[in-house]
């Protein structure tokens, strides 16, 4: 699986948009991007996923580079309650093999009153 | 639809005694996953199972742990003589195993394991 970069840590304001990025230059063709996040002593939340496309959800918005090599995901209206920390994963995802995810550290995101 | 489900959530346990870990996957996964998070570290993949196999585990200590996941029952995680490092949070995810489906892992609220 494809190596990413994210940063430690991000603030952000409540009620404004959450932009996180993503670094993953090595990604290969069949790699899709995840994104999970951790609040707080919970278990990981799955997120979002996308090959190429531009994805959206209830939760939250994946924006891809048409190269691949790097992602954002945003959370539109950020609220306390999305201050966790976000793991941007790249992993294979074929017909018969459902894989582990692989998390790196993560950026800690921390949204501000 | 009822979530992964794991218990107990939180587990003391004495050196050298055995700890099991239980999970129940989401209705209708057929993959399941154990992941364990050591105190202020991220989460590390312990291993893979689907009904009655084994599938990779890669990260299972070669030691005292072992893990099943019957044709019948929750997914069971067991930790023999544990020692004090195995204190940690042990979380469980499963995944849908139908080929060309989506392959997202959805995670329990994880066992809190302490070791006295």
């Amino acid at each position: 699986d494809a190596k990413t970069t994210q940063p430690t840590s991000m603030d952000c304001a409540e009620g404004r948009a959450a932009n996180l990025p993503c670094n993953h230059s090595t990604i290969s063709g069949n790699e899709y991007v995840y994104w999970y996040r951790q609040i707080h002593s919970q278990g990981p939340q799955y997120i979002i996923h996308g090959l190429k496309n531009n994805e959206t959800n209830e939760m939250a918005s994946l924006i891809i580079t048409e190269d691949r090599k790097s992602s954002t995901l945003i959370l539109p209206h950020a609220t306390l309650r999305d201050t966790a920390v976000y793991y941007c994963i790249v992993r294979v995802a074929i017909a018969g093999s459902a894989r582990q995810l692989t998390f790196g550290s993560g950026t800690q995101l921390t949204v501000l009153p | 639809n009822a979530g992964v489900m794991q218990n107990p959530r939180h587990l003391v346990r004495r050196r050298g005694q055995e700890a099991r870990l239980r999970c129940s996957p989401m209705k209708g996964h057929s993959h399941v996953y154990w992941y364990r998070q050591l105190p202020e570290e991220g989460l590390k993949f312990m291993v893979y199972l689907q009904k009655e196999n084994i599938i990779d585990e890669s990260g299972m200590p070669k030691e005292r742990f072992s893990a099943e996941f019957p044709k019948e029952g929750p997914s069971i995680l067991r930790i023999q003589q544990v020692v004090r490092g195995d204190s940690a949070a042990y979380f469980c995810a499963s995944s849908p195993g139908v080929p060309g489906g989506s392959y997202e892992q959805y995670f329990g609220p994880g066992t809190r394991l302490t070791v006295t």
